[in-house]
């Protein structure tokens, strides 16, 4: 069974701190590694990889794919509390052509 | 540009009711993809379109469950009868040519979904 597990599941900082979020995965026909964050609404895409090792940077967040240890990362730095959120990583799978969502990680950052 | 646009926001209806969720995708996207969003289990994809044909159905829980796509810009999700553990957050999305891998999907704002 496709499997996409994220950790951890909640995670309470202060503004001003960095965070890590992990995604690991067990899938068949792995395509490439999604990042969405979801507010109180839709979920809004952060970052597709495809590639191992090849870092992707957007302001203060970074993510990063493994795929010998298929896992995946994503790096928030300087948070703020407009970071709170939900952060869903997803597996695309070739030839099945759908996502596989993990269960997300609750962030919450203090003021 | 507009987005994905689901209707109704919310929806209380009584258990036994029929329920039809609205999607409109983004205009030109070729795949169509129903979810559920519950606390227990996540985002699960339901149902998803390529060209307006269903491809894989294998999500939709049981037989009360039914999608359509008459044409490029429109889609419904049909509840009928609904049941209390139905009570959900419902996605609609939709990407460009999705079979390549390096579209990402795009998410309505939700249609959450509450039976009594």
């Amino acid at each position: 069974e496709d499997k996409v597990v994220q950790s951890p599941l909640s995670l309470v900082v202060h503004e001003g701190d960095t965070v890590t979020l992990n995604c690991s995965y067990e899938v068949t026909n792995f395509r490439s590694l999604l990042w969405y964050k979801q507010e109180k609404k839709a979920p809004t895409f952060l970052f597709m990889l495809t590639s191992s090792g090849i870092e992707k940077k957007s302001g203060r967040l970074s993510s990063i794919l493994d795929k010998k240890e298929l896992f995946s990362i994503l790096n928030i730095t300087a948070t703020q509390t407009g970071d709170s959120a939900i952060y869903l990583c997803a597996a695309y799978l070739q030839g099945a052509q759908k996502l596989v969502f993990g269960q997300g990680t609750r962030l919450t950052i203090n003021p | 540009d507009a987005g994905v646009i689901q209707s109704p926001r919310h929806e209380v209806t009584e258990m036994g009711q029929e329920v039809t969720l609205r999607c409109k995708p983004i205009s030109g996207h070729d795949y169509l993809f129903w979810y559920r969003q519950t606390m227990m289990r996540g985002l699960e994809l339901l149902i998803y379109f390529n060209n307006n044909v269903p491809i894989d159905d294998s999500g939709m829980p049981e037989d009360r469950f039914s999608a359509k796509m008459p044409n490029a810009s429109f889609s419904t999700l049909k509840i009928q009868p609904s049941e209390p553990r139905d009570s959900a957050v419902y996605f609609c999305a939709s990407s460009l040519g999705g079979g390549l891998g390096n579209q990402p999907q795009h998410f309505g704002d939700g249609t959450r979904l509450s039976i009594l």
